[in-house]
Formats: structure tokens, C-alpha cells, sequence
């Protein structure tokens, strides 16, 4: 079955860490640009980070660059997401998203998501 | 960054109606345009890529088209499992944006 599974969110404090994780199943992770997608309750979709295939390329939303870290491990399958710095803002249900397979960032495939709770 | 919205933000009709939801850019993004289904609690649906293309297993009553700074999404007749959120993303330039969302309620 071709399927995203996210882990690690949680409650946290303002200015504490967090790390979030992906597995991927049933298709070649390894081909595709992941992104991390969030989403603030009651609110709409913002996308967060993406990389590329290999990992040579990121790119990150402005209201998280510098304090957020995109990465992967192709051996296993896994996207990761490091969120340092965080704020009541980053509060939200945070998305794994494959892209198309075109290297056109539209998202294709997504998992269930992991909520982040920041609040003190 | 682009500027995506869309209009209007809600909105209620019946089942069997025709339904136009509107996604304007702040700039052009030709035709790198997706649009997005989401229902409470779950995680969005890819609908529509490049604009107008249906993505595979998504119903015909669905369309898209547009380009540059203008697009829209038709239902072109509503059906009870189409009440949801409506959500368009640029994916011409990075910052990836999405529109604000367009939620379709029951009348």
C-alpha cells in the first residue's frame, strides 16, 4: 500500500524543540521531492519546507526559515522535519506530502498528519 | 511572495447545483496550478494539476481552468460528498502558496 505515516508531534513549550518523522511505504521514496505541509486549527493549509530527491536542495516557507530543518534518509524511507525556536504559531496539524513525480511541487500523495501543540 | 485568493471564502448550495469557486494570483503562475479537496479531520485530495487536468479516479463532474492569474473549479453538479473545503496552491514559484479555502456547505 502506498502510504505516508507521521510521528513525533506533541505538546511542547514556547522556545522548545521538536522533531517530526515520516515513514513512506509501497512506492520508490527515494524518486520523489517530499514536503512538510501545516496547518493551524481552524485555519488553512501553509506549506512549511520541501527537498529534493537526494537532498541538495531545500526551500522553506519565510515564517519558519532559520529556525526549521528539512532532511531524509533514503535508506529508510523517512522524511524528517527538526523544529527548534518554537512559537505559539507553529500550533498545528503538520503534513508529510509527496510531490507528482515530475518535479512539479503539487502534492499527490499525503499522510494523516501529527499535531504540534505549542503552548506553555 | 505570490498572493493566492480565493473567493468567496463560503458559501451554501444545494445538491445537483453547478458550482464555480474562484483562485486569483497576486501574480502570473501560468498554468502551475493545483487545487485541493479537504474534509474535517482528514488530510487534503489532489483534485486538479496544471490548471485543468483531472487527477486519475477524481469524478468528471470536476474541472478546472485558467491561466496566469485567473482560474477557477466547477462542480458541475454538486453531489452530498462534495460538501467540503476547497483549497488552490501555486507551484509556479517557491514560496509554494495555497489559497485561503472556499468551504461549500449544505442549504
Amino acid at each position: 500500500e502506498v502510504k505516508l505515516v507521521e510521528s513525533g508531534g506533541g505538546l511542547v513549550q514556547p522556545g522548545g524543540s521538536l522533531r517530526l518523522s515520516c515513514a513512506a511505504a509501497g512506492f520508490s521514496f527515494s524518486s520523489y521531492w517530499m514536503s512538510w505541509v501545516r496547518q493551524a486549527p481552524g485555519k488553512g493549509l501553509e506549506w512549511v519546507a520541501n527537498i529534493m530527491q537526494d537532498g541538495r536542495e531545500k526551500y522553506y516557507a519565510d515564517s519558519v526559515k532559520g529556525r526549521f530543518a528539512i532532511s531524509r534518509d533514503n535508506a529508510r524511507n523517512s522524511l524528517y522535519l527538526e523544529m527548534n525556536s518554537l512559537r505559539a504559531e507553529d500550533t498545528a496539524v503538520y503534513y508529510c506530502a509527496r510531490d507528482s513525480g515530475t518535479d512539479l511541487e503539487y502534492f499527490y500523495l499525503w499522510g494523516q498528519g501529527t499535531l504540534v501543540t505549542v503552548s506553555p | 511572495a505570490i498572493q493566492m485568493t480565493q473567493s468567496p471564502s463560503s458559501f451554501s448550495a444545494s445538491t445537483g447545483d453547478r458550482v464555480t469557486i474562484t483562485c486569483r494570483a497576486s501574480q502570473g503562475v501560468r498554468s502551475n496550478l493545483a487545487w485541493y479537496q479537504q474534509k474535517p479531520g482528514k488530510a487534503p485530495k489532489l483534485l486538479i494539476y496544471a490548471a485543468s487536468t483531472l487527477q486519475s479516479g477524481v469524478p468528471s463532474r470536476f474541472s478546472g481552468s485558467g491561466s496566469g492569474t485567473d482560474f477557477t473549479l466547477t462542480i458541475s453538479y454538486l453531489q452530498s460528498e462534495d460538501f467540503a473545503t476547497y483549497y488552490c496552491q501555486q507551484y509556479y514559484i517557491y514560496p509554494l502558496v495555497f489559497g485561503g479555502g472556499t468551504k461549500v456547505e449544505i442549504k
